[in-house]
C-alpha cells in the first residue's frame, strides 16, 4: 500500500521559472510532510517541511503547501536554478515512522 | 553536532552470500534508526525502523532483517543473498517528529 505518492517521475523546467513538484497521501493520520533532495549516489537531504497544523511554510526560494482536505502537499521553486536539478522525494510521518514517495526527477534548463 | 556514518559505500556480493551493512550515529542519544532502499528507478522504501536497543518495526516481508545492538548502532543483515536485493540502501536517524538526516548510502550489487 503506497501511502505517499508522487504521480510525475520527472518535471522539466526552464532556468529562472517556477517548478511546481506535486504529492499525495492517503493516510490522514500523518500529522508532518517533509521534502528531501537527492543527487545521484548520495543520501537525501531535508530541505523544508511543515507541520499539519499549517498549510503554507517559505524558507528562501521554497514554499510548501498543504492541503489537508485534498491529502495534498506541493512544493514550489521559484526561481528554479540549475543546480536544483535532483530527485524530490515527499515524505510524511506520524509518530516515528517517515514513508517516503517515490520521488520525482527534476530539471531546470539553463 | 551530529554525524551518521554508513558503509561500506559499495558493496558486490554473489547470490547466496550473507550481508552485513553497519550505521553508526554520533553526537545524539537515542535516535529512532532507519533503513531505507532505493530501487534502480523506485522511490525510497521503508524497510525497518528501531526506536531503541532492540526494537526493531518491520515494514516489508523480505530476505533482510536488522538489529540495534546499541543505542547508537544498526545493522542490517542477510543470511543469504537474492539477485533482488541489490539496490542502494540508506540509514537514517531522527528525533522522533523532525526530519531524518541521511547517511551518504551503500550500493549493493548482488552477482
Amino acid at each position: 500500500d503506497q501511502q505517499v505518492k508522487q504521480n510525475s517521475p520527472s518535471l522539466s523546467v526552464q532556468e529562472g521559472r517556477i517548478s511546481i513538484l506535486n504529492c499525495d497521501y492517503t493516510n490522514s493520520m500523518f500529522d508532518y510532510f517533509l521534502w528531501y533532495k537527492k543527487y545521484p549516489a548520495e543520501g537525501p537531504t531535508f530541505l523544508i517541511s511543515i507541520s499539519s497544523i499549517k498549510d503554507k511554510n517559505e524558507d528562501g526560494r521554497f514554499t510548501v503547501f498543504l492541503n489537508k482536505s485534498a491529502k495534498h502537499l506541493s512544493l514550489h521553486i521559484v526561481p528554479s536554478q540549475p543546480g536544483d536539478s535532483a530527485v524530490y522525494f515527499c515524505a510524511a510521518s506520524r509518530g516515528n515512522k517517515l514513508v517516503f514517495g517515490a520521488g520525482t526527477i527534476l530539471r531546470v534548463k539553463s | 553536532s551530529q554525524t551518521i556514518h554508513q558503509w561500506p559505500a559499495t558493496l558486490v556480493q554473489p547470490v547466496g552470500s550473507p550481508l552485513s551493512l553497519e550505521c553508526t550515529v554520533e553526537g545524539t542519544s537515542n535516535p529512532n534508526l532507519y533503513w531505507y532502499r532505493q530501487a534502480a528507478g523506485r522511490g525510497l522504501q521503508l524497510l525497518f525502523y528501531s526506536v531503541g536497543i532492540g526494537q526493531i518495526s518491520s515494514e516489508v516481508p523480505q530476505n533482510l532483517s536488522a538489529s540495534r545492538p546499541q543505542d547508537r548502532q544498526f545493522i542490517l543483515s542477510s543470511k543469504k543473498l537474492l539477485l533482488s536485493d541489490s539496490g542502494f540502501y540508506l540509514c537514517a536517524w531522527s528525533w522522533g517528529l523532525s526530519e531524518a538526516f541521511f547517511g551518504q548510502g551503500t550500493r549493493l550489487t548482488v552477482v
